[in-house]
């Protein structure tokens, strides 16, 4: 079985200052682990995905998330947040060697404040 | 390379009628996914297809939902005899390769169903 927990429905953030989204995750098998974007009334976009190799992995948009095994964490983080950033984030995880259909959470809005 | 494409973007059905979703893939690709999006949640996988076939549809309702990929033409869903319940944003994305999502899954825009 697999489940993933986006810990924040909302999270506000200045123009500039850092973005933390958060994700837990629970899988029976080695999870692969991926964060998509949603803008309003458009299709989801990959952001960066996480498949067992690297700890640290960077995406697009200066995007990037860290798995930790200890913790089965994989948060998303970017150093300084632009407008254009304010959208739906959804962290989602599927397993090597298991069912390969995909788990979303129920995501996270992203609001930036000028 | 158009991206993903699903017809109509909006769709409003009154309870009983019935509702076709269209999603034609990317090109290249010949898997394609359907996912429904709830108000307020994650999107939720509904039905995993290849061309001319079922692959897994353990996320599919039992009655009234079906999909199909024919050799020819875009993948339909098909939902019977609609009800309120049935609103929601319904997304279709496809991939070059199905097994491990691992390979990338493309998504459409979405088609947002209303039932009055």
């Amino acid at each position: 079985a697999q489940s993933v927990t986006q810990l924040d429905s909302h999270v506000s953030v200045s123009e500039g200052t850092p973005v933390l989204l958060r994700c837990n995750y629970s899988s029976s098998y080695s999870p692969s682990l991926f964060w998509y974007v949603q803008h309003p009334n458009k299709g989801l976009q990959l952001l960066l995905k996480y498949t067992s190799a690297a700890t640290l992995v960077k995406g697009i948009n200066g995007f990037e998330a860290e798995f930790k095994k200890s913790e089965t964490s994989f948060h998303l983080t970017k150093p300084s947040a632009h407008m254009s950033d304010a959208a739906e984030y959804f962290c989602v995880v599927s397993m090597v060697g298991g069912s390969y259909i995909p788990t979303f959470g129920r995501g996270t809005s992203l609001i930036v404040h000028p | 390379n158009a991206g993903v494409m699903q017809n109509p973007r909006h769709l409003v059905r009154r309870r009983g009628q019935e509702a076709r979703l269209r999603c034609s893939p990317m090109k290249g690709h010949s898997h394609v996914y359907w996912y429904r999006q709830l108000p307020e949640e994650g999107l939720k996988f509904m039905v995993y297809l290849q061309k001319e076939n079922i692959i897994d549809e353990s996320g599919m309702p039992k009655e009234r939902f079906s999909a199909e990929f024919p050799k020819e033409g875009p993948s339909i869903l098909r939902i019977q005899q609609v009800v309120r319940g049935d609103s929601a944003a319904y997304f279709c994305a496809s991939s070059q390769e199905g097994q491990g999502f691992g390979n990338e899954q493309f998504f459409g825009p979405g088609t947002r169903l209303t039932v009055l």
